[in-house]
């Protein structure tokens, strides 16, 4: 079955980039989303179809997907920007949403 | 405004069987695709199901099928998730959220818990 691999954590000063990358098979032919959640809050769709933003989503989150791996970029981080960041693909071979493990944003 | 509130969840013992609900607002529901994510404490986000705009397709994580069934009224603008032979690690977190027609999810509810415990 597909599966989609992201580091456990990242940490980056304020001001710096991040870069967060999810791992799978040839995920360069899927559309790769990306979630942000927060402690205690519902997750919230940041970057959609490999690198899309969805209204009120800052320009400094940004996406790419090539190859094996599907990357997130943090511009310019923020102490709010701290949380859980989840990728996500539809596998059409299993007919399943996959989402990645998750990995923790620490902004030192 | 989009609006998803899920209820039902509740502490439940091992074997036992749970409906949750979800009811949406702000938006054309008929219109979407819905599915039903949770998350275990502690762990990442688990999709379970989804459900197409008419009732149909369905599919099912591995994890659920046979156990879980999803369903929708769109006459009510209400998504369901029946869950049967429930076990400890079913406790999570229920959410259900909106698909926007891409394989991805632009609108969640804030969850609802569920506790599988004796």
């Amino acid at each position: 079955s597909y599966v989609l691999t992201q580091s456990p954590s990242v940490s980056v000063a304020p001001g710096q980039t991040a870069t967060i990358t999810c791992v799978g098979n040839n995920i360069g032919s899927k559309g790769v989303h990306w979630y942000q959640q927060k402690p205690g809050q519902a997750p919230v769709l940041v970057v959609y179809d490999d690198s899309d933003r969805p209204s009120g989503i800052p320009e400094r989150f940004s996406g790419s997907n090539s190859g094996n791996t599907a990357t997130l970029t943090i511009s310019r981080v923020e102490a709010g920007d701290e949380a859980d960041y989840y990728c996500q693909v539809w596998d059409n071979t299993s007919d399943h949403v996959l989402f990645g493990g998750g990995t923790k944003l620490n902004v030192l | 405004q989009v609006q998803l509130v899920e209820s039902g969840g509740v502490l439940v013992k091992p074997g036992g069987s749970l409906r949750l609900d979800c009811e949406a607002s702000g938006f054309n529901f008929s219109g979407y695709y819905m599915a039903w994510i949770r998350q275990a404490p502690g762990k990442g986000l688990e999709w379970l199901s989804y459900i197409g705009r008419r009732g149909s397709p369905i599919y099912y994580a591995d994890s659920v099928k046979g156990r879980f069934t999803v369903s929708r009224d769109n006459a009510k603008n209400s998504l369901y998730l029946e869950m049967n032979s429930l076990r400890a690690e079913d406790t999570a977190l229920y959410y259900c959220a909106r698909e926007d027609g891409e394989d991805y999810f632009d609108y969640w509810g804030q969850g609802t818990l569920v506790t599988v415990s004796s």
